[in-house]
């Protein structure tokens, strides 16, 4: 089993809906979980990260964590074109410095 | 968010010489510096990590002679991709890893395109 998993495969969205994207984990002790954006042809950008069972918010974002599932998930609200993007989702594993990233899921918003 | 700087942005260099990419922490220490690299329309793939002062650890398949790591500071690491050739062509990432409230921030750089003829 993968440690970090994002199964689904594009997203499309039109432009004003919500982009939803689910991300679940293997380890159990995984205390930090983040989501990233990157855009195509540059580097992974920090947009959230969650600790804490429940939901958190930032602006359009809010990303949502449930630790007796191991899944987290963000939500995009009001979906921009700007926000077409590929959505990594990242857990630090428990007892490991480093960070294991899923796959990645490519969300594009229609005008 | 901490910044990370690369350097170069992107280079073109012939097979057979050897490139030099640093990574710098700007605004924080990094005594961990990630280095990952990515094919297109592909996942990031974690080559190594780098500790300050020590010796970086590689992952199963990536060759130590061939990419050496040095992380001679807190904000500073370099990769050095030796006798590059055209499979070595890739976008090659750092990022640091700075100690906040999350517990583990990882920042990355904007990376460094590498095309080898």
């Amino acid at each position: 089993q993968k440690e970090v998993e994002q199964n689904s495969g594009p997203l499309s969205v039109p432009e004003g809906a919500i982009a939803s994207l689910n991300c679940t984990y293997s380890d159990r002790g995984s205390q930090s979980f983040f989501w990233y954006r990157q855009y195509s042809g540059k580097s992974p950008e920090l947009i959230m990260f969650i600790y804490s069972n429940g939901d958190k918010e930032d602006g359009r974002f809010t990303a949502q964590l449930n630790k007796a599932s191991q899944y987290v998930s963000l939500l995009i609200r009001d979906s921009q074109p700007s926000d077409s993007a590929t959505y990594l989702c990242a857990v630090n594993i428990y007892g490991n410095n480093r960070l294991a990233f899923g796959k990645g899921n490519q969300v594009v918003v229609i005008p | 968010g901490a910044v990370v700087s690369q350097h170069p942005s992107r280079v073109i260099c012939k097979s057979g010489t050897s490139v030099k990419i640093e990574c710098r922490s700007l605004d924080f220490q990094a005594t961990t510096m990630f280095w990952y690299r990515q094919f297109p329309k592909k996942s990031l793939m974690l080559m190594a990590t780098s500790n300050e002062g020590s010796k970086a650890t590689y992952e199963q398949g990536v060759e130590k002679d061939k990419f050496l790591i040095n992380h001679a500071s807190l904000t500073l690491s370099t990769l050095t991709v030796t006798s590059a050739h055209p499979e070595d062509s890739s976008f090659y990432i750092c990022s640091g890893r700075r100690s906040g409230r999350s517990g583990v921030e990882q920042f990355f750089g904007p990376g460094t395109r590498l095309t080898v003829l």
